[in-house]
């Protein structure tokens, strides 16, 4: 089993939708969550972390449930702009290290 | 945020060859980490650099294969040695926020490396 699971997509949308990733994690030893953004040919870009209470960004809701062990991310009022690759990021719980998912595409349709 | 230049953005290499990849960073961070990222795939960490001491790599990467300097807190140079095909792909260093500690909160723009 991975240590970072998520659904590759592509997730096509329509402008002004609301869509949901989830990615699950099999360390729970795990302590710290975040979510990243990678676009076409770029680099990963640090979008939010996720707190064991929920924490929002705007558009962007981030949730971690620890008991089964996943985390998801809501936008909401989705943009063109969002077209991205999302990437879930859990530590390895030991050693810190960041074990990166493999992403979720992402694709807004106008 | 901390601003990471990664020199050079892409190189095409003969096999046998070794590829040097710098990242300066504008502020003083303790941390950095150097990534591949292969085709299609996700992040996977080759080593930890910190300064003043050996760095530490993961489980399939060996320091004769990567060698890494960490001179100072601003910049690091990941080599890629005696280069083969298979190590084409994108090699992207890493930062901690130095102001909150949030591990690889940001990364360099990426070297995108091609053995012929």
């Amino acid at each position: 089993r991975k240590e970072v699971e998520q659904d590759p997509g592509p997730f096509n949308v329509p402008e002004g939708a609301t869509v949901a990733f989830n990615c699950t994690y099999s360390n729970s030893a795990s302590q710290s969550f975040f979510w990243y953004r990678q676009d076409c040919r770029k680099e990963p870009k640090l979008l939010m972390s996720v707190y064991s209470s929920g924490n929002e960004d705007g558009r962007f809701t981030a949730q971690l449930n620890r008991a089964s062990q996943y985390i998801s991310l809501l936008i909401r009022d989705s943009k063109l702009s969002d077209s991205a690759t999302y990437l879930c990021v859990v530590n390895s719980g030991a050693t810190n290290k960041l074990i990166f998912g493999t992403g979720t595409l992402l694709a807004v349709q106008p | 945020s901390a601003v990471i230049s990664q020199k050079p953005s892409r190189d095409i290499c003969q096999r046998g060859t070794s590829l040097t990849i710098q990242c300066q960073v504008d502020s003083q961070v303790t941390m950095m980490f150097w990534y591949r990222q292969q085709p299609g795939q996700s992040l996977t960490l080759i080593a930890t650099a910190n300064q003043g001491s050996e760095a530490t790599y993961e489980s399939g990467f060996v320091i004769d294969k990567f060698p890494i300097s960490r001179p100072n807190l601003t910049f690091s140079t990941l080599t890629v040695s005696n280069m083969s095909p298979e190590d084409s792909s994108i090699y992207l260093c890493s930062v901690e926020d130095p102001w909150t500690g949030v591990p690889e909160a940001f990364f360099g723009q990426g070297t995108r490396l091609t053995v012929v």
